[in-house]
């Protein structure tokens, strides 16, 4: 009964490759959101989406981008791999569109060769 | 730029010492109030949420917030080891995105 789940856990690529991790949560909230924790362990909000609308989207390279198929699927898809991108990306969901208290998912390691 | 700050750490207590981890903020138009536990190698878990000043406890965990002072702290009362983790302090004004701070290890030993 995950409430959370990503996929996958791991990847390990090469620069230059695109690659997709996926999230879904079967807790019935309105607002997903991705994260990326670096290797000091900062957590930074990427994007967010409400009801499969882009709510937020931070400062991040246009090589990121997020797509929601329906309001429990919230993927992200990287372009042209770059080894600084190598962190620990998590997946979080929210009841509404206020970003309360959050859920996140067990997250995807990340490593860029 | 809205910024989150805490010591990073480590805090060291023995067991059953009361652990105290202390964060500031500097948007003073920021509303709720947030700690999560984090463990080595996984997710972070909301622990405590705080919307008015003053203390709210939960079992061995108390949260304080003073606005005035931007100031958010948790105590951890007769700490386990198994409380042995980073906890991060967390702060949003409504309709924006959480802001975390970077996190305070704690270690607890037997």
């Amino acid at each position: 009964d995950t409430a959370v789940s990503q996929t996958p856990k791991y990847l390990v690529t090469q620069m230059g490759n695109d690659k997709s991790i996926k999230c879904e949560q079967n807790l019935g909230h309105d607002t997903m959101y991705w994260y990326k924790q670096d290797s000091k362990k900062f957590l930074k909000i990427m994007f967010s989406y409400n009801n499969k609308e882009l709510i937020i989207n931070e400062t991040v390279p246009n090589r990121f981008s997020p797509k929601s198929p329906d309001k429990a699927h919230l993927n992200l898809h990287i372009n042209s791999l770059e080894l600084g991108d190598s962190a620990v990306y998590f997946c979080a969901s929210s009841q509404d569109n206020i970003p309360d208290e959050q859920y996140f998912g067990p997250g995807t390691r990340l490593t860029v060769t | 730029q809205k910024e989150v700050e805490q010591n990073s750490g480590p805090l060291s207590v023995p067991e059953g010492a009361i652990a105290s981890l202390n964060c500031t903020y500097s948007d003073r138009g920021s509303q709720s109030f947030f700690w999560y536990r984090q463990y080595s190698g996984k997710s972070p878990e909301l622990i405590m949420s705080i919307y008015s000043n003053g203390d709210k406890e939960d079992g061995r965990f108390t949260a304080q917030l003073n606005k005035a002072s931007q100031y958010v702290s948790l105590l951890i009362r007769d700490s386990q080891p198994s409380d042995s983790a980073t906890y991060l302090c967390a702060v949003n004004q409504a309709g924006t995105a959480l802001i975390f701070g970077k996190g305070t290890t704690l270690s607890v030993s037997s």
